[in-house]
C-alpha cells in the first residue's frame, strides 16, 4: 500500500482558496488518489477521486501531475463549515482496503 | 434516509463486559467494513465482509467478532472489554466494483467508553 504524506494542519481565512498537497512517491500504476473529509464526531465522507491530470466536482478540484507522485486538493472559497480533517489515500483499483494516514486538520478562521 | 446507520451512538460499559454494536446499510452495497478510530484520531480498518463472507481480517484481538446475517447488516461483538477498547467504531459500506477503487460510505460512529 502506497504511503502518503500530508501536512498535519493548515489555517485559512474564510473566502480563501485552500490547497492541500499530498505526496505519494511509491504510487503504483493501478492506484487511484482519493480524498476523504471528516468533521468532528462524524464518519469520513468521500470528496473526490482521480487518476491523473485534473478532476473537478461541486465540492473540490484534484490536481495530479504527470508523474502522479503527488496530488493537490483544492477547496475554493472555504467557509467555516469546511473546518475538518482531510485525508489523502492511495487506493488500488478493485481494492477494498482504505489506509488512512494522519490527515490534515484544516481550520477556517472568520 | 440514513445510508449507513449504527446503534448505539454511545456505549459506556465496565471492563470485562460483553457488548455488541450494530450496523445497517440501505444502499444495496455488497461490502461492509468496521474501522476503529482511537484517541489519537488514527482510523484503522478491522474487518470487511463481502456478501456475508469475511475478506479482510486485520490484526485484531479475537475478543472482537464480526457477524453478518445478511449483506445489509454487519454487527461487531466484543467480549471481555478492556480499557484499550475505548474508541470510536465506524461502520462503512461500498459497492463491489471490481474496477476502479470504490467509494466507502461511513456511518456516524459508535463511541465506546470502557470504565
Amino acid at each position: 500500500l502506497a504511503k502518503t504524506t500530508q501536512p498535519i494542519s493548515m489555517d485559512s481565512y474564510e473566502g480563501q482558496e485552500v490547497n492541500i498537497t499530498c505526496s505519494h512517491n511509491n504510487i503504483a500504476t493501478n492506484d487511484y488518489i482519493t480524498w476523504y473529509q471528516q468533521f468532528p464526531s462524524q464518519g469520513p465522507r468521500f470528496i473526490i477521486q482521480g487518476y491523473k491530470t485534473k478532476v473537478t466536482n461541486e465540492v473540490a478540484s484534484l490536481f495530479i501531475p504527470a508523474d502522479r507522485k503527488s496530488s493537490t486538493l483544492s477547496l475554493p472559497r472555504v467557509s467555516l463549515s469546511d473546518t475538518a480533517v482531510y485525508y489523502c489515500l492511495v487506493v488500488g483499483a478493485g481494492s477494498y482496503q482504505l489506509t488512512f494516514g494522519k490527515g490534515t486538520k484544516l481550520s477556517v478562521i472568520p | 434516509d440514513t445510508a449507513v446507520s449504527q446503534t448505539p451512538k454511545y456505549l459506556v460499559t465496565q471492563m470485562g463486559n460483553d457488548k455488541s454494536i450494530k450496523c445497517e446499510q440501505n444502499l444495496g452495497h455488497d461490502t461492509m467494513y468496521w474501522y476503529k478510530q482511537d484517541s489519537k484520531k488514527f482510523l484503522k480498518i478491522m474487518f470487511s465482509y463481502n456478501n456475508k463472507e469475511l475478506i479482510i481480517n486485520e490484526t485484531v484481538p479475537n475478543r472482537f467478532s464480526p457477524k453478518s446475517p445478511d449483506k445489509a447488516h454487519l454487527n461487531l461483538h466484543i467480549n471481555s472489554l478492556e480499557l484499550g477498547d475505548s474508541a470510536v467504531y465506524f461502520c462503512a459500506s461500498s459497492r463491489q466494483a471490481g474496477g476502479r477503487a470504490d467509494t466507502q460510505y461511513f456511518g456516524p460512529g459508535t463511541r465506546l467508553t470502557v470504565l
